[in-house]
Formats: structure tokens, sequence, C-alpha cells
């Protein structure tokens, strides 16, 4: 079975303060994809990034940045120096190859910058 | 412009009473998905499409029925909607699966 947890219901944080979210996915296929989406406070939902589960590689994005470690299943997304604009739910994602477009999704985290 | 729109935005109505949520998305794309979204439950998949005429039940379909009969479009209908099904619903597309999904802007769902 497929699951993924994000543990942290909600943090705050002030501005320019680095903060990490965390996302632990179960799972016993080898391959297999990871997101992240934003949903900030107007609603929508905004992709981030996937990631197969062949890509150990550390992602960057200008202040974000995604650290993929299959030995402890986690995938967890970090943001430097945060602003007021990055307050939004994150929600961490996984897919599994021939599973045909079935999405399994964290309960999400709520991100509070403060200035 | 490239989008996955939803008919209507916020509906409230009452037990019983059927409706459908209509969502359609102009990319062509082959596969599409309903959720819907609760306070700390994240969101779920409801059903899924990777086709026309192809689609299947994601973890919590009960209650809800779909139909992929263009490309195009993948109304979700609640033919006797209950007080539990009171969420905010979101339609996603891609053009792969397991790829990034383009989401709608979500219809808000209250079921008297």
């Amino acid at each position: 079975a497929q699951k993924v947890t994000q543990a942290q219901t909600e943090i705050s944080v002030v501005e320019k303060e680095d903060v990490t979210l965390d996302c632990v996915y179960e799972t016993r296929d080898t391959t297999y994809y990871l997101f992240w989406y934003k949903q900030p406070p107007s609603g929508e939902l905004v992709f981030l990034i996937r990631r197969n589960s062949f890509d150990e590689q550390n992602e960057i994005s200008g202040r974000y940045s995604w650290n993929f470690q299959k030995s402890t299943s986690s995938f967890n997304f970090t943001i430097t120096a945060s602003q007021v604009v990055d307050s939004a739910v994150y929600f961490c994602a996984l897919s599994v190859l021939y599973n045909f477009n079935k999405f399994y999704f964290g309960s999400g985290t709520k991100l509070n910058v403060k200035p | 412009e490239a989008q996955v729109t939803q008919n209507p935005r916020y509906l409230i109505t009452v037990t019983g009473k059927k409706l459908t949520v209509t969502c359609s998305q102009n990319m062509n794309h082959e596969y599409m998905s309903w959720y819907r979204q609760d306070p700390g439950l994240g969101l779920r998949q409801i059903y899924y499409s990777m086709n026309v005429e192809v689609t299947d039940k994601g973890d919590v379909p009960e209650g809800y029925k779909v139909s992929r009969k263009e490309k195009r479009n993948f109304p979700l209908i609640l033919e006797s909607p209950s007080p539990n099904q009171t969420s905010l619903y979101f339609c996603a597309s891609s053009l792969l699966d397991d790829d990034e999904q383009f989401f709608g802007p979500g219809t808000r769902l209250t079921v008297l």
C-alpha cells in the first residue's frame, strides 16, 4: 500500500528564517514519483516539483530546495530565507509507475511566515 | 490560455438533490482526476480517468459517479448528496500518468 505522511501540521517562522517541510512516503514499488504542490491562501494548487525514484540528486530552484533520500523514504522541502509570500499549505504526493494516474497526497503542512 | 475550469465554483444544496460539477481542460490531456480536500486529510482521489470511456476508482469513490465521453470533459456526479460530501473539490488533468497535474480552481460544495 502507498502512503504519504506529513507530520508537521503547521509551522510558523519569521521572515528570512530557513524552514524545512518533512515528507515521508511508503511504497513497495521500485519505480515511483514524488511531488510537491503549494496551495496559497487564494486556494489554487500550484505544482512545484516532480522527482522520480531513480534520481536522488538534490534539486535547487532559487530559494527552494528538495532533499530526496531513499534510505529514509523521505522527500523534504526546504525554503531558504522565507518570505511572507511563502505562506501556504504545502502538499507532498506520491504516484507509482503503472498505477495509471493514481495519486496519494499527504495531509499537508501549513506554513505561516510572519513579517 | 491553458487551463482547467470547474463549474460551479460554489454550491449549496440539500440532501438528496442530484448535482453535477463540470470539469473541462483545453490542453488535450489524456489523464484527469477528481479530488476532495478536507481539513487534516489533504487531498483524496475520488476517481480518475486514463482516456475517453476509461475511468477507475480512487480512494474515496463512494457516493460519486464520473463519466468521460469526451477527452476534454470529466464531470463529477453526486446522485444523492449527503452532508458528509460537504467539501472542496478539485479537478486535475495531466498529459501523462505520474506527471505534473494541472488543477482547476476548486468547487466548494455544501450539502445541508
